[in-house]
């Protein structure tokens, strides 16, 4: 079974700040793919960065970038500059592939960030 | 607006009664997911369509649930003999799935389920 792991339920950061949110996750698949969300409040989900575990280089997304070890099971989210708007509550979630063998995701427990003006 | 909607949006019922949840995917999309969040949890997987036929199912969908996708377009959720442990978030995904496509799902609203 797939395991994720979020291990920060809370942080903050400064506005204009960078931030790091941890993410790792537990599979005997070698071809997955990681995704990050963003879950304002009270509002849906929203896709911020994908990551396709053949791929070596890191994902980028203006000012969202991820670092991927794959050896170590790690997929850390950086956000730079960061937003008000960037408040959420941050989902690390692992889908297996190829599909049609299981293409359900699987959620960590999520950080809350909270962005200090 | 041409992303994944849910209907209602907040749904408050008595113990023992049956609800019925809607949810409309993007429109080209041919998956369909279903799945349930708790308060301070990330979502848990229920199941999934692939046009109209229901591929998986979670453990955790229990009997007392139903999910259908008729034509393979809108989806419904009916949950029978509702009980308290069933209030939650319930979230619809869809996704475009194809060879050499990475099967990202983008999420409705959701549907808040109370049940008192």
């Amino acid at each position: 079974a797939q395991t994720v792991t979020q291990s920060q339920p809370e942080m903050s950061v400064q506005e204009a700040e960078t931030v790091t949110l941890s993410c790792t996750y537990d599979t005997s698949e070698n071809n997955y793919y990681l995704f990050w969300y963003k879950q304002p409040p009270s509002r849906q989900m929203i896709l911020v960065i994908r990551q396709e575990a053949y791929k070596q280089q890191n994902a980028t997304e203006n000012r969202f970038s991820v670092n991927f070890q794959k050896a170590a099971k790690s997929f850390s989210l950086k956000i730079s500059d960061s937003q008000l708007g960037d408040t959420a509550m941050y989902f690390c979630a692992f889908m297996k592939h190829p599909p049609n063998t299981g293409n359900q995701f699987y959620f960590g427990t999520g950080t809350s960030l909270t962005v200090i003006p | 607006d041409t992303g994944v909607s849910q209907d209602p949006r907040h749904k408050i019922t008595k113990r023992g009664q049956n609800v019925t949840f809607r949810c409309d995917p993007i429109s080209e999309h041919n998956r369909l997911y279903w799945y349930r969040q708790t308060l301070g949890q990330g979502p848990e997987f229920l199941t999934y369509f692939q046009n109209e036929a229901q591929l998986e199912k979670s453990r955790l969908l229990s009997d007392r649930f139903s999910a259908e996708r008729p034509k393979g377009s809108f989806s419904t959720l009916e949950i029978q003999r509702t009980e308290q442990g069933d209030s939650a978030m319930y979230l619809c995904a869809s996704s475009l799935a194809g060879q050499g496509v990475p099967d990202t799902q983008y999420f409705g609203p959701g549907t808040r389920l109370t049940v008192l």
